[in-house]
């Protein structure tokens, strides 16, 4: 089974404070992404990478930066984080090829912004 | 740019009754997407559809995709209260692997 992991469940920071959302995948997928979830809001997508050191921006990457040093390992960065980035924060990974190229999820790390 | 919608986006209904779940997408896609996700959990696949009249059936959920008219449904028959959860659809545009998702649809199954 496809395993996506998120450094932590439950994360609470000061405004201002520089955070760091960690995902890893063992399933060697090429592909990884970052999403927020809020109420009414459904999934957007903040940024994904479609290889090593490679990233696009998604839909709403204001505010945010990604690294992908490692192909397993996919890290989210608020430089400077605001109360309008608590959120839920859902991590996928799917491959890069293939017919159906499904995404599997991670437990979602809930960030508070204080 | 892909829009997703789905309605109803709450549904309350009674054990043992059917419903059905709407997704619309507005640019042509090849692939389709139904997930489920419990409170506080993350999502869950439930299907992917790849092609026009596709239909995926798990227990007593029946997902259909109807590429001409740009809407995939997600069919419930006797609904049993296990089910309660919100059920997204996701789209994929035509080119790489990118997914648009829809609002989700929060189902509450009542006794």
């Amino acid at each position: 089974d496809v395993k996506v992991t998120q450094s932590s469940r439950y994360l609470v920071k000061r405004t201002g404070e520089k955070v760091f959302l960690e995902c890893v995948q063992d399933m060697d997928h090429e592909n990884m992404f970052w999403y927020r979830q809020d109420p009414g809001l459904g999934l957007r997508l903040i940024y994904f990478s479609y290889d090593v050191k490679m990233k696009e921006k998604g839909d709403i990457p204001e505010g945010y930066s990604v690294s992908r040093e490692k192909k397993e390992r996919f890290s989210l960065i608020l430089e400077s984080a605001s109360t309008n980035q608590t959120s839920m924060y859902l991590c996928a990974s799917s491959p890069g090829t293939g017919l159906i190229r499904k995404q599997f999820f991670g437990p979602g790390t809930r960030l508070t912004v204080l | 740019e892909l829009k997703v919608e789905q309605n109803p986006l709450f549904l309350s209904m009674q054990e043992g009754k059917n419903y059905t779940i709407y997704c619309n997408y507005s640019t042509t896609s090849d692939r389709l997407y139904w997930y489920r996700q419990d409170p506080g959990k993350s999502l869950e696949s439930l299907f992917v559809l790849l092609s026009n009249g596709a239909v995926k059936q798990e227990g007593r959920l029946m997902a259909s995709l109807d590429t001409k008219a740009r809407l995939s449904t997600l069919h419930i028959t006797a609904a049993v209260h296990d089910l309660s959860a919100t059920y997204f659809c996701a789209v994929r545009e035509t080119s790489g692997s990118r997914l648009t998702f829809g609002e989700g649809t929060q189902l509450t199954v009542n006794p």
